[in-house]
């Protein structure tokens, strides 16, 4: 069974850019969360979509938005970087997005110069 | 708010040693508990879990035991190898509204010496 797929693996971009992330979950989990990863901040919750709808969402700025297709995958969207921006971005799925274990893929790592 | 305290690291150990990493946590309701492992330039992969009070999670010789009245979930391992090299995190999700949250403690370096 394939894992749970994040692409680009890594990406650098200029201040004011936008960029977007890309994850494909497990066949079968129809919801994907998103966490930041830093080593000052740790991990933190961005978002969660299931069946195409955002049901839950962390304390990130609006630049911060995302969406889930009808096949489950999700993309994340980044406006107007920023150089705190720089960060480990993970994705994760689970069967329905309760208290079941979510599987994490091994992110997109991006620079902003 | 829901709240994850790990002991703070680096934990420095040599092969075959007793391994624990503590972590409390702060919730309101009954959340379900978590360890994940995170190797170099990895995502995290799920260690244990437990979703009850005196629940015992355990996988790969690591164990975790769900103790509510002291909320409390340490990871302990009795013989340590130098594979097991890597982060650990502890994480709780609350339940009821927290669709897919996870919140995480700050992470555990380990360190395993031959």
């Amino acid at each position: 069974k394939a894992g749970v797929t994040q692409t680009p693996r890594y990406l650098i971009k200029t201040r004011g850019q936008q960029v977007t992330l890309s994850c494909s979950p497990i066949s079968g989990h129809r919801s994907v969360s998103w966490y930041q990863q830093t080593p000052g901040q740790g991990l933190q919750f961005l978002f969660e979509y299931f069946s195409e709808t955002q049901r839950n969402k962390g304390n990130f700025p609006g630049r911060f938005s995302g969406r889930q297709f009808s096949n489950s995958r999700s993309e994340m969207n980044v406006s107007t970087l920023e150089l705190g921006d720089s960060a480990l971005y993970l994705c994760a799925s689970s069967l329905q997005g309760g208290n079941q274990p979510q599987h994490f893929g091994d992110g997109t790592r991006l620079s902003i110069l | 708010g829901n709240s994850v305290t790990q002991m703070e690291g680096p934990v420095t150990l040599s092969e075959e040693a007793f391994l624990t990493i503590n972590c409390t946590y702060t919730a309101t309701g009954y959340p379900s508990l978590f360890w994940y492992v995170q190797y170099p330039g990895e995502g995290l992969q799920l260690l244990l879990k437990a979703t009850k009070a005196d629940d015992k999670g355990s996988n790969k010789g690591f164990e975790a035991t769900y103790r509510k009245e002291t909320t409390s979930f340490h990871l302990e391992k009795g013989s340590v190898q130098v594979s097991d090299s890597a982060v650990y995190f502890c994480a709780l999700n609350a339940g009821g509204t927290s669709y897919g949250k996870l919140t995480f403690g700050q992470g555990t370096i380990l360190t395993v010496h031959p």
